[in-house]
């Protein structure tokens, strides 16, 4: 079984840009949740989806937006990027009830 | 302020010595998870316990759980290089959602 696939791996943006990043989760699981990590902030929840609908979401600016799709796939989009945007922006999938499983990571930098 | 927060913060240990980690947590949960994050990767799944479970095995690792302390113990026996990785604790803050709480995290280096 596949794991769960993050795309691009690396992005470079610069100041103002906007980027989306795309999640697809284990087949067959339906929740799929993001995180942001920085070396400052640790590991920080910013939202949930599940069955296309957010659930969850977490302490950050409108900027940051997400959506998942009838296929489970999701992703997530910054809109004006900040240097502080910078960040391993992890996704994780997950059956109701079960563990969560995560994806290598994007990471994205902004200059 | 952290659901989770992992104690120690660093730990090094020589090869086959076995390393504990612990985590403490705010609030009642319905279950921990514990993952493994090598350098700026993803992070790894290691064990899920549940709120009645009091103790759980996979391989070298072992999970403890104590509600009543709102702690939860890894323990890696017989450690490896290759074990050499940052340790998270996880906790839902809502039930039966995956918006989790993960401590800072116990960077373990193993040393050959």
């Amino acid at each position: 079984k596949a794991g769960v696939t993050q795309t691009p791996r690396y992005l470079i943006k610069t100041r103002g840009q906007q980027v989306t990043l795309s999640c697809s989760p284990i087949s067959g699981h339906r929740s799929v949740s993001w995180y942001q990590q920085t070396p400052g902030q640790g590991l920080q929840f910013l939202f949930e989806y599940f069955s296309e609908t957010q659930r969850n979401k977490g302490n950050f600016p409108g900027r940051f937006s997400g959506r998942q799709f009838s296929n489970s796939r999701s992703e997530m989009n910054v809109s004006t990027l900040e240097l502080g945007d910078s960040a391993l922006y992890l996704c994780a999938s997950s059956l109701q009830g079960a563990e969560a499983f995560f994806g290598q990571g994007t990471r994205l930098t902004v200059v | 302020s952290q659901q989770g927060e992992e104690d120690p913060q660093a730990l090094s240990i020589q090869e086959g010595e076995n390393a504990t980690m612990n985590c403490s947590y705010k609030t009642s949960i319905n279950n921990l998870q514990w993952y493994r994050q090598n350098s700026g990767r993803g992070l790894v799944h290691l064990i899920l316990i549940r709120s009645n479970e009091r103790e759980k095995h996979s391989g070298r690792l072992r999970v403890t759980l104590d509600t009543s302390k709102k702690s939860s113990s890894l323990l890696i026996t017989a450690s490896r290089a290759a074990d050499t990785a940052s340790y998270f604790c996880a906790t839902p803050v809502t039930s039966g959602t995956y918006k989790y709480i993960f401590g800072t995290g116990t960077r373990l280096k193993v040393l050959a």
